[in-house]
């Protein structure tokens, strides 16, 4: 089947540094990708659309300047979390649509990676 | 403001017997339903959707219910195995796929 893969797994990094968490399609083509947020014993929410080739598309409330995302290619998107501070530590997940025409008896096609947790000390 | 809640966080149930998570919605504009199974360390898998205009859908051993009036639906394991235990999270859109609203999930586990 269709597969995302996401990396890192797990990050730690000091308040004020950036990281970047890369989402791959592995065997299929996405233009577009979803980055995902996850508070503890929270919904996933999600924060912004990535779209190959353009601009990406963020949700009411989400910092663009702080989360900046990059998808330069059919199978790569990246999010990197700037001037990181221990308020933004979470897990962190992406998805893709790897089945376009899928319908709602696949979920529709959509294919989620395994997610990088983020903690900022 | 969350449309989508699962107001059950965690679920205990016995190997065999039946497993029902609840999922309930606030958007009467949401038409797709998803229940997504996640386990530690990875990404949420889909298990079983259903649209509004039908009331239930099975597949296996996992049969999902939906009451629109209510705004609410279910999801039943029915048996349960041990193989079942994660965090089950219901999800809804408004539009054929485009947006997915989750809920906070349930962790289910299923004692041998």
């Amino acid at each position: 089947g269709a597969v995302v893969s996401q990396h890192p797994s797990r990050v730690i990094c000091k308040s004020g540094t950036s990281v970047k968490i890369e989402c791959r399609s592995l065997d299929f083509q996405a233009t577009t990708m979803f980055w995902y947020r996850q508070f503890p014993k929270k919904s996933l929410m999600l924060m912004a659309t990535s779209n190959e080739g353009s601009k990406a598309t963020y949700e009411q409330g989400v910092e663009k300047d702080k989360f900046l995302i990059n998808h330069a290619s059919l199978t790569l998107s990246t999010l990197t979390v700037t001037s990181a501070h221990p308020e933004d530590s979470s897990f962190y997940i992406c998805s893709a649509r790897a089945n376009p025409s899928g319908g709602a008896e696949v979920g529709y096609g959509y294919t989620f990676g395994s997610g990088t947790r983020l903690t900022v000390v | 403001d969350q449309q989508v809640k699962q107001n059950s966080p965690s679920l205990s149930v016995q190997e065999g017997r039946i497993s029902i998570l609840n999922c309930d919605y606030t958007n009467s504009m949401f038409d797709y339903f998803l229940w997504y199974k996640k386990y530690p360390a990875e990404g949420p898998t889909f298990l079983i959707s259903i649209s509004s205009i039908k009331d239930k859908n099975e597949d296996g051993r996992f049969t999902v219910f939906l009451n629109k009036s209510a705004k609410h639906l279910s999801l039943h394991i029915v048996p349960s195995q041990p193989g079942d235990s994660a965090v089950y999270f219901c999800a809804a859109s408004a539009m054929y796929g485009n947006q997915f609203y989750f809920g906070t999930g349930t962790s289910l586990t299923v004692i041998p």
